[in-house]
């Protein structure tokens, strides 16, 4: 068991790029969510996925952000057009299924100039 | 909505002696679990300890326990023993019966330990 993995660790783009972030879950875990955190605050839910299939999203989501898990394993969240104010640490957890206690990866670093 | 409240933003304690930290919640559910998360400065969220709001009996690992108190919506983290490598951020969390286990966290509370 390798614990949740996101890559990549940093990122740093120019306002109007898109980026692209990778999430690998716990093996069997069918839960996914990600999670938005800025500097000195507590993570804020973005989606959730369950296999496959998204079953929620924050209105944080806007339609700039876009979340997929093809297949139900890794998941990819993808921020198109930038804009500094998506600075943050973006996080991701994994759960097994029935129950409800969330594993955190390292995170990836976002810092849009 | 529900909150989560952690109205202290930073505390401290001397090695070996004991802290607790404070956490208040809001909700109409009846089901739902309480967490407490660690984050130290590399910033890998880790779990301390977990309470299902059903159980009366206070979870407890090792040198952390809790004090759940659910009619006052009070649940908070008390570290016996501390050490060193206890300095980190420490979140409490939310997560509803019906939410898909999303969680619903608090703003934090820094804790220093002082040798």
């Amino acid at each position: 068991d390798t614990g949740v993995s996101q890559n990549p660790r940093h990122k740093i783009t120019k306002r109007g790029q898109n980026v692209t972030f990778r999430c690998d879950p716990i093996s069997e875990h069918n839960r996914l969510y990600w999670y938005r955190q800025t500097l000195g605050q507590g993570p804020e839910f973005l989606t959730y996925f369950q296999n496959e299939a998204q079953l929620e999203k924050s209105r944080l989501l806007s339609d700039r952000f876009s979340a997929e898990r093809p297949k139900g394993s890794f998941s990819t969240l993808e921020i198109q057009r930038t804009e500094q104010g998506d600075s943050a640490m973006y996080l991701c957890a994994s759960s097994p299924p029935q129950v409800d206690t969330q594993y955190f990866g390292p995170g990836t670093r976002l810092t849009v100039l | 909505a529900q909150t989560v409240t952690q109205s202290q933003p930073e505390m401290s304690v001397q090695e070996a002696e004991t802290v607790t930290l404070s956490c208040t919640y809001d909700t109409s559910e009846s089901d739902y679990y309480l967490f407490w998360y660690k984050q130290p400065p590399s910033r890998q969220m880790i779990l301390v300890i977990r309470q299902e709001a059903y159980k009366q009996q206070n979870a407890t690992e090792n040198r952390f326990s809790v004090n759940f108190q659910k009619a006052a919506k009070s649940f908070s983290l008390k570290i016996s023993d501390s050490q060193l490598g206890d300095a980190a951020m420490y979140f409490c969390a939310w997560a509803g019966g019906t939410s898909y286990g999303k969680l619903t966290f608090g703003q934090g509370t820094i804790l220093t330990v002082h040798p």
